[in-house]
C-alpha cells in the first residue's frame, strides 16, 4: 500500500507571492489533515479535512487556507507569503476524523520564501 | 489552551543502554497518545501508541506507560542501537481535536 504522498518536496518562493502544496493520503484514508514544523515552534496543526469538509483548524491567519477533493486528496494553499511562512508543511492522512486515531505522514514539502 | 511539554530535549546515550522520554499533556479530553520518529529529511514515523484506557504497551524494545491521573506518558527504548538516534516526538489527542505535539526529543546514541 502506497503512504502519503507529498508534491513537490521542495519549493523557493518570494516574499508576496503564494503557493499551492498537494497531498495524496494513503488509499481508502479519507482524513488529511495539514502540520507546519519549525525549530523554534515545532509540529503546529494547521487544520483537517473529511469528506470534503473542514472539520478542525489551527490558530493560523486566513492566509493558509486548504481544500479536499472528493478523491481526498487534499491541497494546501499560503496566499502573500511571508519570511516567517518558510517551514516544512507536513500531511498525515487517516482512516477517521479527530485525534483518536493513527496517523501517517508524508515526506513533506519543505518552503523557503525569500 | 492545550499544551504538550517534552523532555529532555537532546538525550545522549551509549549503544546498549536505555533512553526515556517524558511528557505531560494539559487536556484532560486527550485520549490518544502516539510516538512519533523523525529521521533526517524524512517526515514523522508513527512507532507506537497508547490510549488512556491502557496503562502500558510493548512493541520489542520500545515500551509506552501512561499515568493518566498525573497527565504523564513516557517512552522507553531498550538495548538502543544507532539507528535509533533521530528526534522523537510525543503527541496527544482527543475525538475532537488532532494533536498537540510536544517540541520534540533529539536522541543519540553513541558507538
Amino acid at each position: 500500500k502506497a503512504g502519503v504522498t507529498q508534491t513537490p518536496r521542495y519549493l523557493i518562493k518570494t516574499r508576496g507571492q503564494q503557493v499551492t502544496l498537494s497531498c495524496s493520503p494513503i488509499s481508502g484514508h479519507r482524513s488529511v489533515s495539514w502540520y507546519q514544523q519549525t525549530p523554534g515552534q515545532g509540529l503546529q496543526f494547521l487544520f483537517e479535512y473529511f469528506s470534503e469538509t473542514q472539520r478542525n483548524k489551527g490558530n493560523f491567519p486566513g492566509r493558509f487556507s486548504g481544500r479536499q477533493f472528493s478523491n481526498s486528496r487534499s491541497e494546501m494553499n499560503v496566499s502573500t507569503l511571508e519570511l516567517g511562512d518558510s517551514a516544512l508543511y507536513l500531511c498525515a492522512s487517516s482512516s477517521r476524523q479527530g485525534g483518536n486515531t493513527e496517523a501517517f505522514f508524508g515526506q513533506g514539502t519543505r518552503l523557503t520564501v525569500v | 489552551g492545550e499544551n504538550v511539554e517534552q523532555h529532555p530535549s537532546t538525550l545522549s546515550v551509549q549503544e546498549g543502554d536505555s533512553a526515556v522520554i517524558k511528557c505531560t499533556y494539559s487536556d484532560s479530553a486527550s485520549n490518544y497518545f502516539p510516538w512519533y520518529k523523525q529521521e533526517l529529511g524524512k517526515g514523522p514515523q508513527l512507532i507506537i501508541d497508547i490510549r488512556s484506557n491502557v496503562g502500558e504497551k510493548k512493541d520489542q524494545r520500545i515500551a509506552v506507560t501512561l499515568n493518566k491521573t498525573a497527565k504523564h506518558f513516557s517512552l522507553h527504548i531498550t538495548e538502543t542501537q544507532p539507528e535509533d538516534s533521530a528526534v522523537y516526538f510525543c503527541a496527544a489527542g482527543s475525538g475532537t481535536y488532532k494533536y498537540i505535539f510536544g517540541t520534540g526529543t533529539r536522541l543519540k546514541v553513541l558507538a
